[in-house]
């Protein structure tokens, strides 16, 4: 079945522009979250989404990070007014709710963002 | 602060060598070790996981250690192949929820033929 999808693959901006990144969690997924990947470094944790509920905007770095998620499935981050700082990829990961046990993410592509 | 910490950061063996990748923890909370294989331009992918009440867990060719009073655990790969050549990252989960899942900074594996 269909994974969990991010666009652009690909995203060059140059500083102090806004950018939107998009993630499709796996149909029927209420979690969503998203982390970032710098080089060396392993995953930092952004934001979680769990159904209806109020996010989790715990891990966001400042507040020109922000995420949305509309009708419970395509989450959308964005940055705004982006620095050379923002520059790795950005990584989204769904799962299903899980009332007992584990619940394992499914980690999507990624998007690479580089602000020049 | 890391809550896992990994090495090696790189790894270069010989097609059929066993490489070792190893990581260690401080939360006595966590309670759930799973290990994601990344190939370049992919996500992370759930490769093998353990909990903390065995000290080994195999499949395949891929095993994990796990000494639960030392608070390390190790990623063993067996008969190595240049298709296991990848970025393996260890991970450690309290709970459920939000910000339970925590990672190492990776390990890029290099498997020569």
């Amino acid at each position: 079945g269909a994974g969990v999808s991010q666009s652009p693959s690909n995203k060059v901006t140059e500083k102090g522009k806004d950018v939107e990144l998009r993630c499709d969690p796996i149909s029927g997924h209420t979690a969503l979250y998203w982390y970032r990947q710098s080089l060396g470094q392993g995953l930092e944790f952004l934001i979680y989404f769990q159904g209806n509920s109020a996010p989790d905007k715990s891990g966001l770095p400042s507040d020109r990070f922000s995420a949305e998620r509309t009708g419970g499935s395509v989450s959308t981050l964005t940055i705004q007014r982006t620095q050379q700082e923002d520059s790795a990829v950005y990584l989204c990961a769904s799962s299903s709710s899980g009332l007992l046990g584990v619940v394992e993410q499914y980690f999507g592509p990624g998007t690479r963002l580089t602000v020049t | 602060q890391q809550q896992v910490k990994q090495s090696p950061q790189s790894l270069i063996v010989q097609k059929g060598g066993i490489p070792i990748i190893n990581c260690a923890y401080e939360n006595t909370a966590f309670d759930y070790f799973p290990w994601y294989q990344q190939f370049p331009g992919k996500g992370p992918a759930l490769l093998i996981a353990i909990r903390p009440d065995v000290s080994e867990k195999k499949e395949g060719r891929f095993t994990i250690s796990f000494n639960k009073s030392a608070k390390q655990f190790s990623l063993h790969i067996m008969d190595s192949q240049p298709g296991d050549s990848a970025t393996y990252f260890c991970a450690a989960r309290k709970g459920t929820g939000a910000n339970n899942l925590f990672f190492g900074t990776g390990t890029r594996l290099t498997v020569i033929p």
